[in-house]
């Protein structure tokens, strides 16, 4: 079955840096855009970035833009987010889905903060 | 940037009744919307897209309609499974953005 599984969050100081991974299976990773998608706590949803099946396009929210980055390795079925210059704002849980939201992760939380 | 408004914020309903919650697009994004259910500490799941059709292994009770920038989410019979909080989501762009949710409370 379809499984998207982050890793890589935690508690981070304002300022540093931070990558999530999501492991992607049962499917065909390198034939879908992904997407990085967070949910401060207690708020709604908030798109953040998406990747062209092959890497060639990506595009970032305002928010994030200059500060976070959108990668993926299609043979490793593995997408990434690098954020660095964290802010308290960052803090959400951060999930992975596929194009056309059929499939999401279980989110990684991310806490910046002193 | 295409803002999505979704009403109301909170809705209080009993099982059985039949529930409609809207999303307004703030420009034209013919049928590229979809809809979401969200349980406290799960990620999001796909009940709609394409604004009208259902996904696989959803209850045929959810529907949605609309184009254009007016969309709704119908429960035709709200079941105990059901309190929960929706999500209205356009693709018409490269990009995604969300409605602030509407979430569905016991009466």
């Amino acid at each position: 079955q379809v499984q998207l599984v982050e890793s890589g969050g935690g508690v981070v100081q304002p300022g540093r840096s931070l990558r999530l991974s999501c492991a992607a299976s049962g499917f065909t990773f390198s034939s879908y855009g992904m997407h990085w998608v967070r949910q401060a706590p207690g708020k709604g949803l908030e798109w953040v970035a998406v990747i062209w099946y092959d890497g060639s396009n990506k595009y970032y929210a305002d928010s994030v833009k200059g500060r976070f980055t959108i990668s993926r390795d299609n043979s490793k079925n593995t997408l990434y987010l690098q954020m660095n210059s964290l802010r308290a704002e960052d803090t959400a849980v951060y999930y992975c889905a596929s194009d056309q939201g059929r499939w999401w992760g279980q989110g990684t939380l991310v806490t910046v903060s002193s | 940037d295409i803002q999505m408004t979704q009403s109301p914020s909170t809705l209080s309903a009993s099982v059985g009744d039949r529930v409609t919650i809207t999303c307004r697009a703030s420009q034209s994004i013919s049928s590229w919307l979809a809809w979401y259910q969200q349980k406290p500490g799960k990620a999001p799941k796909l009940l709609i897209y394409k604004a009208s059709s259902l996904e696989s292994g959803v209850p045929s009770r959810f529907s949605g309609s609309g184009s254009g920038t007016e969309f709704t989410l119908t429960i035709s019979s709200l079941q105990p499974d059901d309190f929960a909080t929706y999500y209205c989501q356009q693709y018409n762009s490269y990009t995604w953005t969300f409605g602030q949710g509407t979430k569905v409370e016991i009466k």
